[in-house]
C-alpha cells in the first residue's frame, strides 16, 4: 500500500464549479500537510499548509484535513481556466527526517 | 522570502555524457535541500536531499550523485548519461524553520 493515494484523474468541470480533490494516507504519524499546485513544464508551488486537523481557508481555496480518517482534501470555489494544472498533496511526519511525502497529483481540467 | 535558481530549463543530452545541474537557494540559511525526479504522468521521486554542506543522502541506487558544496548550493551530476535519465528534475528547500517545501521551476533533460 503506498503510504499516499491520489485519484490522477484527469477531473474535468466547467468553469464556475467547486472542485473537490482529495488524499489519502497510511501512516497516522503525519502532521504536516501541504497542497501544490504545478502547472505543464513549471516546478510545484506551494497553495496551502496545515498542520491540524479542521478547515483553512485562504481566498477560493480550502484546505480541510481529517486525521482521524486520515483524509485531506483541498475545496477550489468559483473555479477558473487558470485553476487547470495538476495539484499534488504533500505530508510529512514529525520524526524530523523533513522527509516529504507526496501523491502523484490530480489533474485539473476547468471548462470556460 | 526564499527563491530556488535552477538552470538550464532545458537541456538535451547524448547519451554517455556528463551532467551537472546546479540549485541554488537565496532568503535563507542552512536549508534543507532536495532534488527531485518527476517523470510524466507520474509522482515526485526523491533522489538526494542534503540536511547540510558535504551531507548527502540518497534514496534510490542510480547513475546520479550530488554534492553540497556550500551551505545554499546543490549540485546533481552524472559521470555518463542514460536515456533512462531523461525526466523533469526538480531541487527544493524545506524543513528547517520552513515545514513547507518550495521548489525551483525545474529542468528538463532529456537524453537522446
Amino acid at each position: 500500500q503506498k503510504e499516499v493515494e491520489q485519484d490522477p484523474g484527469p477531473l474535468s468541470v466547467p468553469e464556475g464549479a467547486i472542485v473537490s480533490l482529495n488524499c489519502t494516507y497510511s501512516n497516522s504519524a503525519f502532521q504536516y500537510f501541504m497542497w501544490y499546485r504545478q502547472y505543464s513544464r513549471k516546478g510545484p508551488e506551494l497553495l496551502m499548509y496545515t498542520y491540524s486537523s479542521g478547515n483553512k481557508e485562504d481566498g477560493r481555496f480550502t484546505a480541510q484535513v481529517d486525521k482521524s480518517s486520515k483524509y485531506i482534501s483541498l475545496f477550489i470555489r468559483d473555479s477558473q481556466p487558470s485553476d487547470s494544472a495538476t495539484y499534488l498533496c504533500a505530508m510529512m511526519p514529525p520524526s524530523g527526517t523533513y522527509k516529504y511525502i507526496f501523491g502523484t497529483g490530480t489533474r485539473l481540467k476547468v471548462l470556460a | 522570502s526564499q527563491t530556488i535558481h535552477q538552470w538550464p530549463a532545458t537541456l538535451v543530452q547524448p547519451v554517455g555524457s556528463p551532467l551537472s545541474l546546479e540549485c541554488t537557494v537565496e532568503g535563507t540559511s542552512n536549508p534543507n535541500l532536495y532534488w527531485y525526479r518527476q517523470a510524466a504522468g507520474r509522482g515526485l521521486q526523491l533522489l538526494f536531499y542534503s540536511v547540510g554542506i558535504g551531507q548527502i543522502s540518497s534514496e534510490v541506487p542510480q547513475n546520479l550523485s550530488a554534492s553540497r558544496p556550500q551551505d545554499r548550493q546543490f549540485i546533481l551530476s552524472s559521470k555518463k548519461l542514460l536515456l533512462s535519465d531523461s525526466g523533469f528534475y526538480l531541487c527544493a528547500n524545506g524543513g528547517r524553520g520552513n515545514t513547507e517545501a518550495f521548489f525551483g521551476q525545474g529542468t528538463r533533460l532529456t537524453v537522446v
